[in-house]
Order: structure tokens, then C-alpha cells, then sequence
């Protein structure tokens, strides 16, 4: 039972514009969200987080949305570069650690 | 400096052999967690550790041992490989007095032949 989930594994965006990565959960008790970043052949790294109590959360060309009452959160980055291309993970958790989605890969078109 | 770092980043073994991971950290943090990715790509928690409790996932299976030697270094230990074992496995550590953060390492990919 996937308590995180990407629904879309890849997504396409032409360079300059915004690209919008979706995820959703179902377990209530999440108390913060995290979206990692992940080069092939490489350890996830850290993006941008969110905790429950707050619904939007800003860092550059990076903003992370969380509508709790519909299990959603989103990240959106604008305008995209080329280095964006990678794949996106959603994370939610608690104390005890993370669950993952299963990822998006960006690609951004030149 | 590599905040996180594991060895090694690739091993080949045969099925029922024991192998180690090892994981090292230098940001001072006090928990430290193992991640496998299998082959659907999720990323699945294994083990939390700090000084003073482990907590496993039910789902692993008991060949499967995190040793913590000290605070910095957290290794996992699988005993009589299987092919299913086969997966990039990461080491994560994190400062739960800071943040919720966590710090991955570069992964493992571990292939059962």
C-alpha cells in the first residue's frame, strides 16, 4: 500500500517555463513533507521542505504547496533550467523516517 | 568532505554469501537510517538508528543487521544473499534535535548473481 505517490514517473518542460510535480498521500499523521532531488548514480539531495502546519513554502525557484485537506502537495520551479532535469522525490514522515513516492524524472527541454 | 559516504558503491557476490556496507558520517548527527531502492525504483526504509534505540521495518527479514560501532558510522550486514536482495542501498543520517532533514549517501548497488 503506497502511502506516497507520484502519479506522474515522467514529466517534460521546455526550458524557461514552470514545471509543476505532484504528489499525494494518505496517511494523516505525516507531520512534514520534503521534496529530495536525485542525479543518477547518486545519493537523493535535499530540496525543499514543508511542515503541516504551514501550506506554502518558498527558496528561490523552488516552492513547495501542501493542501491538507486534500492530500497534496506540489512543487513548483520557474523558470526551469537545464540542470533541473532528475528525478524528483516526494518524502513524508515522522520521527522514525521517511516514505518515499516512487519519483518523477523532469526532463527540460532546451 | 563527504558528509555522508558508504563503501563500497558497487559489489557483485553470489547467492548465499555474507556481505557488509559500510556508512560513515561527519555532521555530528545522532540518527542514522538504511534505505534500499529496488527494482520499481522505491525508496523503502530499512532502519532508524541513534545511541539509544533501533527501530526496523517488520518487512525486512532478519538476514539483515544494522551494527552501529559508534555515533558516526552505522553498517548493515546481510547474511545468506539472495537474488532479491539485489538493490541500491542508501545510508542516510539526520540531527533530530535540528531538523528533519536527512543526508543521503552516494548508494550501493549490491548484485546478487
Amino acid at each position: 500500500d503506497q502511502q506516497v505517490k507520484q502519479n506522474s514517473p515522467s514529466l517534460s518542460v521546455q526550458e524557461g517555463r514552470i514545471s509543476i510535480l505532484n504528489c499525494d498521500y494518505t496517511n494523516s499523521m505525516f507531520d512534514y513533507f520534503l521534496w529530495y532531488k536525485k542525479y543518477p548514480a547518486e545519493g537523493p539531495t535535499f530540496l525543499i521542505s514543508i511542515s503541516s502546519i504551514k501550506d506554502k513554502n518558498e527558496d528561490g525557484r523552488f516552492t513547495v504547496f501542501l493542501n491538507k485537506s486534500a492530500k497534496h502537495l506540489s512543487l513548483h520551479i520557474v523558470p526551469s533550467q537545464p540542470g533541473d532535469s532528475a528525478v524528483y522525490f516526494c518524502a513524508a514522515g515522522g520521527a522514525d523516517g521517511l516514505t518515499f513516492g516512487k519519483g518523477t524524472h523532469l526532463i527540460i527541454q532546451p | 568532505d563527504t558528509a555522508v559516504s558508504q563503501t563500497p558503491k558497487y559489489l557483485v557476490t553470489q547467492m548465499g554469501n555474507d556481505k557488509s556496507i559500510k556508512c560513515e558520517q561527519n555532521l555530528g548527527h545522532d540518527t542514522m537510517y538504511w534505505y534500499k531502492q529496488d527494482s520499481k525504483k522505491f525508496l523503502k526504509i530499512m532502519f532508524s538508528y541513534n545511541n539509544k534505540e533501533l527501530i526496523i521495518n517488520e518487512t525486512v527479514p532478519n538476514r539483515f543487521s544494522p551494527k552501529s560501532p559508534d555515533k558516526a558510522h552505522l553498517n548493515l550486514h546481510i547474511n545468506s544473499l539472495e537474488l532479491g536482495d539485489s538493490a541500491v542501498y542508501f545510508c542516510a543520517s539526520r540531527d533530530r534535535t535540528i531538523s528533519f532533514r536527512q543526508y543521503f549517501g552516494p548508494g550501493t548497488r549490491l548484485t546478487v548473481t
